[in-house]
């Protein structure tokens, strides 16, 4: 149990473009997703926390109109990355957790990643 | 949540456990210690996590100190397919939506033949 998928696993995409990646938890319902960022030979950074029907609470640094994120559904995140620079090539990965009742913080369930790439 | 330091690199022989440490020093009452790893170009996997007590599953063993200001990830018979960058995470386990998790930048285990 607990799978994640993203779509598309690979994008390649025109300077000033848009491109929607899409988060998936397949086998449960997930109350919270993440969005992370990760250049090339450094570590995750998180982007954005999404709750189900609330809007997403961005980092510092990370701009909200630049990087718009929906949680339509309890299965459901989608990222869109709007006009697109070649700055904005990275590995973009999500994660699901089921949150829970009384404050039990369960795991982070990852996605595979989207691997993005703006020419 | 409190930070964490672990060794840049290690290297290990197939089939011998790996032991990676993990310093948290400054961790509160309350955090627990979580361990993902990243294979590469993939994304993280949840290893473990634990509070005070000594944790196993079917992957790993978490070995937390007394006082626990540092831990222990075991892997007991590494396998190639074990080389990936450990991250060492510890965080409140709190109410409301407050689950994210902040990545260091982990140790990279390199399993050798």
């Amino acid at each position: 149990g607990a799978v994640v998928s993203q779509h598309p696993s690979r994008v390649i995409c025109k300077s000033g473009t848009s491109v929607k990646i899409e988060c998936r938890s397949l086998d449960f319902q997930a109350t919270t997703m993440f969005w992370y960022r990760q250049f090339p030979k450094q570590s995750l950074m998180l982007m954005a926390t999404s709750n189900e029907g609330s809007k997403a609470t961005y980092e510092q640094g990370v701009e909200k109109d630049k990087f718009l994120i929906n949680h339509a559904s309890l299965t459901l995140s989608t990222l869109t990355v709007t006009s697109a620079h070649p700055e904005d090539s990275s590995f973009y990965i999500c994660s699901a957790t089921r949150g829970g009742a009384g404050g039990i913080s369960y795991e982070q369930y990852f996605g595979p990643g989207t691997r993005l790439t703006v020419t | 949540d409190a930070k964490t330091t672990q060794p840049p690199s290690m290297d290990c022989a197939e089939g011998r456990a790996a032991n990676l440490p993990c310093n948290h020093s400054t961790i509160s009452g309350n955090e627990y210690v979580y361990w993902y790893r990243q294979i590469h170009s993939q994304g993280p996997q949840y290893i473990i996590h634990g509070l005070k007590n000594n944790e196993t599953n079917e992957m790993a063993s978490l070995i937390i100190t007394e006082d626990r200001k540092s831990s222990t990830l075991i892997l007991p018979h590494a396998t190639l397919r074990d080389t990936a960058v450990y991250y060492c995470i510890v965080r409140v386990v709190s109410g409301g939506s407050n689950y994210k998790l902040t990545f260091g930048k982990g140790t990279l285990l390199t399993v050798n033949p």
